[in-house]
């Protein structure tokens, strides 16, 4: 079945350690985005990919980096410079001429 | 500057009655817009969607309203029923395969 995994599902981080969050697919779709989620703020873009070899920033990109070498793959390092990176990461990806996002299950990053 | 607007944070409804949830946006360039559903620590599903040429769209119990004027869109869950109790987001975006503003999502719960 194609779909978005997210790996791994929880994740814990020391403070100052840099942390990659996994998101691959097998839809063949060309763009791809990070997203957070963090209770009352709803989804805010970090990072998005289009093509191959290109990303963008989005709202919140300060303290993350990310690299899209693969069509399929577009893994979210979320640095020591991201001040407060407890939350729920989303990636996600749209076929061109689709219809809306379909989601990974999520990472949950915690700092202790 | 939030472009999605959901006012309401949570919203309580008793089973089999309607549920409303209300979304606002600013940007006049938006021209599709969705709802997605989402449980906690999964990732949100797509509900229904609408494209700005159309006042109306309908998929079972959901039903999507916008009113391009007023830059406001509607989901009426009819009858609501217990699995319904998630989180929904309004969504939009400019081009079909464009990235996606969320709003803050609203929580409905279905009362027994």
């Amino acid at each position: 079945d194609g779909g978005i995994t997210q790996s791994p599902k929880y994740l814990f981080r020391k403070e100052g350690q840099n942390v990659t969050l996994s998101c691959e697919q097998n839809l063949n779709h060309d763009a791809m985005y990070w997203y957070r989620q963090d209770p009352g703020q709803g989804l805010r873009l970090i990072y998005y990919s289009q093509i191959v070899n290109d990303f963008q920033k989005g709202d919140i990109a300060e303290g993350y980096s990310v690299s899209r070498e693969k069509k399929e793959s577009f893994p979210l390092t979320v640095t020591s410079a991201q001040k407060n990176p407890t939350a729920f990461y989303l990636c996600a990806s749209i076929g061109t001429g689709l219809y809306g996002y379909t989601f990974g299950s999520g990472t949950r990053l915690t700092v202790v | 500057d939030q472009q999605v607007k959901q006012n309401s944070p949570s919203l309580s409804v008793q089973e089999g009655r309607i549920s409303i949830l209300n979304c606002d946006y600013t940007n006049s360039m938006f021209d599709y817009f969705l709802w997605y559903k989402k449980y906690p620590a999964e990732g949100p599903t797509f509900l229904i969607s609408i494209s700005s040429i159309k006042d109306k769209n309908e998929d079972g119990r959901f039903t999507v309203f916008l009113n391009k004027s007023a830059k406001h869109l509607s989901l009426h869950i009819v009858p609501s029923q217990p699995g319904d109790s998630a989180v929904y987001f309004c969504a939009a975006s400019a081009r079909r395969d464009d990235k996606i503003i969320f709003g803050k999502g609203t929580r409905l719960h279905i009362l027994p």
